[in-house]
């Protein structure tokens, strides 16, 4: 069966520092992972994907993600974090031929600080 | 640029009646998915269409069904509601199914509450 884990309820770190938004996954087979960010009372919008290839995923606005197989982890990383990240971030894993049938984790509370 | 519309954004009914909420897929996306996700939830899957047909299941109760028309659009009927189904529901939308490179765009989401 497949699972996402975010260990961490919220995250807080002051702007201009980096910051992390940690991601364990367990699925069978190869994992399609993927990075949400949904502000209040709107839709998950896409950040970033990993399907295959570099480890290193390049996303919108600034964010990457690092895919590390041994460590079955797929975290979420920004160098320099603004005031307007503040939002909730949900990790995701899937499979190919279950197409979007995404299993979210919990989501994570990003709060950056002036 | 076009988005996934959904409607309406809030519903608020009373416990046994039922709802139906509506999903405006992007133009020339096949595909559409809806999710719940309660008040404080991760999404949950629910259901998915591809080409107005039924493409994969997830934890969708048998009070609800839904469809994909022939202009993609898709509606979600909900009967018998009960307090549990409080939530906000999703709707995505993507071209092609099976193919996790067209990226997945999500609707602002219907609110749904039952008193």
């Amino acid at each position: 069966a497949q699972s996402v884990a975010q260990p961490e309820d919220q995250v807080n770190v002051a702007e201009g520092n980096p910051l992390t938004v940690k991601c364990t996954y367990s699925v069978s087979g190869n994992p399609y992972l993927f990075w949400y960010v949904q502000y209040p009372n709107r839709g998950l919008q896409f950040l970033l994907k990993y399907i295959t290839g570099d480890n290193l995923v390049k996303g919108s606005y600034g964010f990457e993600a690092e895919f590390n197989k041994s460590q079955t982890s797929f975290h979420l990383k920004k160098p320099s974090a603004l005031v307007s990240d503040s939002a909730l971030y949900f990790c995701a894993v899937g499979r190919m031929d279950s197409s979007y049938k995404l299993i979210f984790g919990s989501g994570t509370r990003l709060l950056v600080r002036p | 640029a076009a988005g996934v519309i959904q409607s309406p954004r809030h519903l608020i009914k009373e416990k046994r009646e039922t709802a139906t909420l509506k999903c405006y897929p992007i133009p020339r996306h096949d595909t559409v998915y809806w999710y719940q996700q309660g008040p404080g939830q991760d999404p949950q899957f629910l259901i998915s269409f591809y080409e107005k047909m039924q493409s994969d299941k997830g934890s969708i109760p048998d009070r609800f069904s839904a469809q994909q028309f022939s202009d993609y659009h898709s509606e979600l009927n909900m009967s018998s509601l009960e307090l549990g189904d409080s939530a906000l529901y999703f709707c995505a939308s993507s071209v092609g199914f099976g193919s996790l490179n067209s990226p997945l765009h999500f609707g602002n989401g219907t609110r749904l509450t039952v008193t």
